[in-house]
This record gives structure tokens, C-alpha cells and sequence, in this order.
């Protein structure tokens, strides 16, 4: 059974810092890997795809890299915003339904 | 249209009634999923559908719950005799393909009472 972790559940940091947030799975025959971006009360905001011949994607000031032989993705975002608080969830995609399996989220608050 | 819309946004019910949450996937989609997100936690997969047939219903818990979608476009997630157990977020998600990327509705927060 695919589980997804994220650690830490929460981080804060203050504006303008780069920061890293970690995934890890547990099987590695994933189709892909997305991050998501949740603010509180609403629904999750796609924010990059990783395929999973892809070794990284990048959209802005956000990088998310994949190394799924060792079950690990990283989402850097460059100089933070306050903007950039929400909670940020990690999934990949498994089965022959390609159905999602989520870790519980980062939880970040950037620091004006 | 231009995301995926669920309807209504928040449902409030009596323990023991019947509800149904309605989700419209963008347009062109085939793949349609429906998870469940508790306070704290990340969601979780309950249906699956690749057109009109659910494909994958590992993820309903019991029997009191049943989806449809029977044209392969809006499909509605329906909960009978509902328990203070089902209070949650129920989120829809559409791709164009099963591993396309996915985007989610704003979800339909329920909460039996």
C-alpha cells in the first residue's frame, strides 16, 4: 500500500527566504507527482506535475524535483512571499486508476 | 467550463438523512475521482470513474455510499442515512486522461449534526 509523507507538518520562516519542503513514498511505481497548494477553507491548486520519467519541473519560483528510485520529491520555492502561506500537499499517482495518494501537508506561514 | 464547480459549497444535515453532492468536471474530461479530506489530513480516494462506469470504488467506506455519473460528465456522490462520521470535505477532481494531471473543485463541506 502507497503511503506519502510530509515532514514537517508545519514551518515558518520569515519573507524572502528559500526554502525546501520534503516528500517522501513508499512504492515507487508511481505514473506521476504533483504538488498542490491549499488555502484554508478551499479546494487544492495544482501547481506542478512531475511525470515520472521527469526528473524536475519548475513554474515560477517554484522547483519541484522527483527521484523516484529512492521515493523522494522536493518542492523549493524561491524568496518566499507572505502570499506563498497556505498548506502544501504532496500526491502520487498509482494503480491502474492512476488514483491519487496524498501526504497530510506542510502547513507553511511565511513572516512579513 | 473553465474548473471543476461542486454544488453546494457547505451542506448542513440532520443524522439519518439522505444527501447528494454534485460535481461538474471541466469540460472534455473523462476521468472523474472523488476523495474525502478530514480536518488535518490529506484526501482520500473513494470513486473512480473512466466515463460513465465507476472503474474504481475501493475507497467508499460502506454501502451508504453511492455515486453516479451517468452521461460521462457531472457525476453526484450520493450518502444515505448519513452519521456524524461523514462530516468532512468531499472534493472532485477531473483529468483529461486516468494519469493526466488532476484538478480539484472547491469541495462541498458536509457536516451531519
Amino acid at each position: 500500500k502507497q503511503e506519502v509523507t510530509q515532514i514537517p507538518a508545519a514551518l515558518s520562516v520569515p519573507e524572502g527566504e528559500n526554502l525546501v519542503l520534503n516528500c517522501s513514498f513508499t512504492d515507487s511505481a508511481i505514473y506521476n507527482l504533483q504538488w498542490f497548494r491549499q488555502d484554508p477553507g478551499k479546494g487544492l491548486t495544482s501547481l506542478l506535475l512531475i511525470q515520472s520519467s521527469q526528473r524536475e519541473q519548475t513554474s515560477g519560483r517554484l522547483n519541484a524535483s522527483l527521484d523516484k528510485s529512492s521515493g523522494r520529491s522536493t518542492l523549493y520555492i524561491a524568496a518566499s512571499q507572505p502570499g506563498d502561506s497556505a498548506t502544501y500537499l504532496c500526491a502520487v499517482s498509482t494503480g491502474a486508476n492512476s488514483k491519487l495518494t496524498f501526504g497530510k501537508g506542510i502547513t507553511l506561514s511565511v513572516r512579513p | 467550463g473553465a474548473g471543476v464547480s461542486q454544488t453546494p459549497s457547505n451542506k448542513v444535515t440532520e443524522k439519518g438523512k439522505y444527501v447528494e453532492l454534485r460535481c461538474d468536471p471541466i469540460s472534455g474530461h473523462t476521468a472523474l475521482y472523488w476523495y474525502r479530506q478530514s480536518l488535518g489530513q490529506g484526501p482520500e480516494f473513494l470513486i473512480y470513474f473512466q466515463g460513465t462506469g465507476a472503474a474504481d470504488d475501493s475507497g467508499l467506506p460502506n454501502d451508504r455510499f453511492f455515486a453516479v455519473r451517468p452521461e460521462g460528465s457531472v457525476s453526484t456522490l450520493k450518502i444515505q442515512r448519513t452519521e456524524r462520521g461523514d462530516s468532512a470535505v468531499y472534493l472532485c477532481a477531473s483529468s483529461l486522461k486516468y494519469d493526466s494531471e488532476a484538478f480539484f473543485g472547491q469541495g462541498t463541506r458536509l457536516t451531519v449534526v
